[in-house]
């Protein structure tokens, strides 16, 4: 059974602060994503990680990917309060239809 | 730019109702899945569909569930027997590969 994990699960941070969310998942994919969910929201795709050593970067956000060591990375640099939502990685199955597999989520509380 | 769209918003139900949710997803795309998320808790899979069936599907989509592509546009997720457990927030998603793109949701409580 795929298996997807964040840490960690709940994060408060003040503003101007850096952080970073770890994703560790259990299956040889090598495709990572991150997604972003407002309460009672959807969920909008941030970055899509594609291969070993992957880094991307939006605005106070970078992402990672180290495929041997099935860990992705989420930093944050210099918050900011419109950071606060809960984040969520999610590994893709490529062999059936592109499933996605969601981690366990991490809400981030930026405050003020 | 283009979306996928899930009515309605809110479903209220008594247990033991028949309730379908409904999704248009993006018109190029070719995958498409239905996922629930109860609340506070993370994003689980149901079901993928592509060319016209059913490709895989969790264990949670057990013989109460069913998902239709009646015309070429409308994905249709239908629950036939509710139970209080059901009640969660139902995302339909759809994608050419990846990423994938989900709606807004429809929110299902089951009293």
């Amino acid at each position: 059974e795929l298996k997807v994990e964040q840490n960690p699960l709940f994060l408060s941070m003040q503003e101007g602060k850096n952080y970073t969310i770890y994703c560790n998942y259990s299956t040889t994919s090598d495709r990572l994503y991150w997604y972003r969910q407002d309460p009672g929201k959807s969920l909008e795709s941030l970055f899509v990680l594609l291969s070993n050593g992957a880094v991307k970067q939006e605005g106070r956000l970078m992402a990672s990917l180290d495929t041997k060591a099935r860990l992705s990375t989420l930093h944050i640099t210099a918050a900011v309060h419109d950071l606060s939502a809960t984040y969520f990685c999610a590994e893709i199955n490529t062999g059936t239809a592109s499933k996605l597999t969601f981690g366990t989520g991490t809400r981030l509380q930026v405050t003020l | 730019e283009p979306e996928v769209t899930q009515t309605p918003s809110h479903q209220v139900t008594q247990m033991g109702q028949e309730v379908i949710l409904r999704c248009v997803p993006i018109s190029n795309h070719l995958y498409f899945y239905w996922y629930r998320q109860i609340l506070g808790q993370k994003v689980e899979f149901l079901v993928s569909f592509y060319n016209n069936e059913i490709s895989e599907k969790s264990e949670i989509f057990d013989d109460q569930f069913s998902v239709e592509r009646p015309d070429g546009s409308n994905f249709t997720l239908k629950i036939r027997s509710t139970k209080l457990e059901d009640s969660a927030m139902y995302f339909c998603a759809s994608s050419i590969r990846s990423p994938l793109h989900f709606g807004n949701g429809t929110r299902l409580t089951v009293t």
